[in-house]
């Protein structure tokens, strides 16, 4: 069936550190993702996204990998800093006949908490 | 500029009573998108407008969910005879096109149902 799950559900850093948040997907017929992150009592907040034709998608101070061969997606966060502690969410979206229908799927979402 | 909001942020209800939750969606965006968040869970899609019209409402629980978009802009997501099960964080958010993926997301509204 459909689903969006991650490995772990919490991730602790220091200050300075990289930090990589993984997410497994299942629907080999989604064709976009999306990384998303939340802070306590706030709406998601986009980060970045990548397209199925794609395996990599550089942002600022992160990257987004893509395998579709394991149907596995992960964000990639540079010199992570206090402020990137919140909770990430991976999404899909399943684009049907060339048409997105806009209709994300969500995983459980990974707490991220980075140390001064 | 104005991200999408959403009134009231927070709402406490009783059993049985009718609730009605708005979103405001940025100015232009034609897709407009709500979902539900149980806590320590990613956003549930509940149901999507393209314009006035609810393109996808698979998402919805039951026949006491029902949403609105009249003119195209604002959105009303209205739940009937409320049951403790409701509380939840609901979220809305919207694109510029449905062909445009990026959703922004509103601070969402936080039901409790008691």
């Amino acid at each position: 069936g459909e689903s969006v799950g991650l490995h772990l559900p919490t991730l602790s850093v220091q200050e300075g550190d990289n930090s990589i948040i993984n997410c497994a997907y299942s629907n080999s017929a989604s064709d976009y993702f999306i990384w998303y992150k939340q802070e306590s009592g706030k709406g998601p907040q986009f980060i970045i996204d990548i397209r199925s034709n794609m395996d990599k998608r550089q942002g600022q101070r992160v990257t987004v990998l893509l395998n579709k061969t394991v149907k596995h997606l992960s964000l990639q966060i540079a010199a992570t800093q206090p402020g990137d502690s919140a909770v990430y969410f991976c999404a899909e979206n399943i684009d049907a006949g060339g048409t997105s229908y806009g209709k994300l799927t969500f995983g459980q979402g990974t707490i991220l908490t980075v140390h001064p | 500029g104005a991200g999408v909001s959403q009134t009231p942020s927070n709402k406490v209800t009783e059993k049985g009573k009718y609730v009605e939750l708005r979103c405001d969606p940025i100015s232009g965006h034609t897709a407009l998108y709500w979902y539900r968040q149980s806590l320590g869970q990613g956003p549930e899609f509940l149901i999507y407008f393209q314009g006035t019209g609810a393109a996808d409402d698979s998402g919805l629980p039951n026949d006491r969910f029902f949403a609105v978009r009249p003119e195209g802009s604002v959105s009303t997501l209205k739940i009937q005879r409320t049951e403790r099960g409701d509380s939840a964080v609901y979220l809305c958010a919207s694109s510029p096109t449905t062909f445009s993926d990026t959703q922004y997301f509103g601070p969402g509204t936080r039901l409790t149902v008691l």
